[in-house]
């Protein structure tokens, strides 16, 4: 049982370029969601998707893009990096909404230069 | 938005020494978790708490829901070697569907 599995493990951008980080989760979780970890500031919620199909803003969703085509996928879109993106990302999934618990994937350590 | 204040925000401590470390928000949340981080990892889920004044213990850990539902708090007995790393708390808000994380607390021990 893999649980969450975010790849790549480490990235590094020009300004400007795109990318899209991976996230898959072998455990029908239905709420999935992304974070992004500062020095500091602990853990910042971007996007979340309580299904598929269904995806919504969290506290600092600016300059990312999130799609739900699958229970098993919620891959998180940079459109333009910037090196305020510079951090770490780490997606989750839990298995039932109501309760929060969240079981997180190891993290994409992304560098924008 | 809702914010949770974590403390302390670092300790420094020698091996056997039990450790305290809380959160305290203006908010009220359904749920208080605890995470574990060890470095190059993503964070673990130690203890969750469902009911104010609720008190859970999972091994040497110990965590407690305020009764105004507004803080929790994590003790660490016997500390060990293992326990290095940064602890988070995080809040759950069922209407937001969203947890909220404290800033959290790196715990460091000396032999």
């Amino acid at each position: 049982n893999a649980g969450v599995t975010q790849t790549p493990k480490f990235q590094v951008l020009k300004t400007g370029q795109s990318m899209t980080l991976q996230c898959a989760q072998d455990m029908n979780h239905e709420y999935m969601s992304w974070y992004r970890q500062d020095p500091g500031m602990g853990l910042r919620l971007i996007h979340y998707s309580v299904g598929a199909g269904i995806t919504d803003q969290g506290e600092v969703p600016n300059g990312y893009n999130v799609s739900r085509s699958t229970t098993e996928d919620f891959p998180l879109r940079l459109l333009s990096a910037a090196p305020s993106q510079t951090s770490v990302y780490f997606c989750a999934s839990s298995f039932d909404r109501g309760l929060g618990e969240a079981f997180f994937g190891q993290g994409t350590r992304l560098t924008v230069v | 938005g809702q914010q949770l204040n974590q403390s302390p925000q670092s300790m420094f401590i020698q091996e056997g020494e039990d450790v305290s470390m809380n959160c305290t928000s203006s908010s009220i949340f359904n749920t208080w978790l605890w995470y574990k981080q060890d470095p190059g990892e993503g964070p673990v889920l130690l203890i969750a708490l469902y009911k104010a004044g609720e008190l859970t213990s999972n091994g040497r850990l110990t965590a407690q829901f305020g009764i105004t539902r507004k803080d929790s708090f994590l003790n660490i007995s016997a500390s060990i070697p293992s326990d290095v790393g940064i602890y988070f708390c995080a809040g759950f808000i069922q209407g937001a569907q969203k947890l909220v994380f404290g800033q959290g607390t790196r715990l460091t021990i000396n032999p």
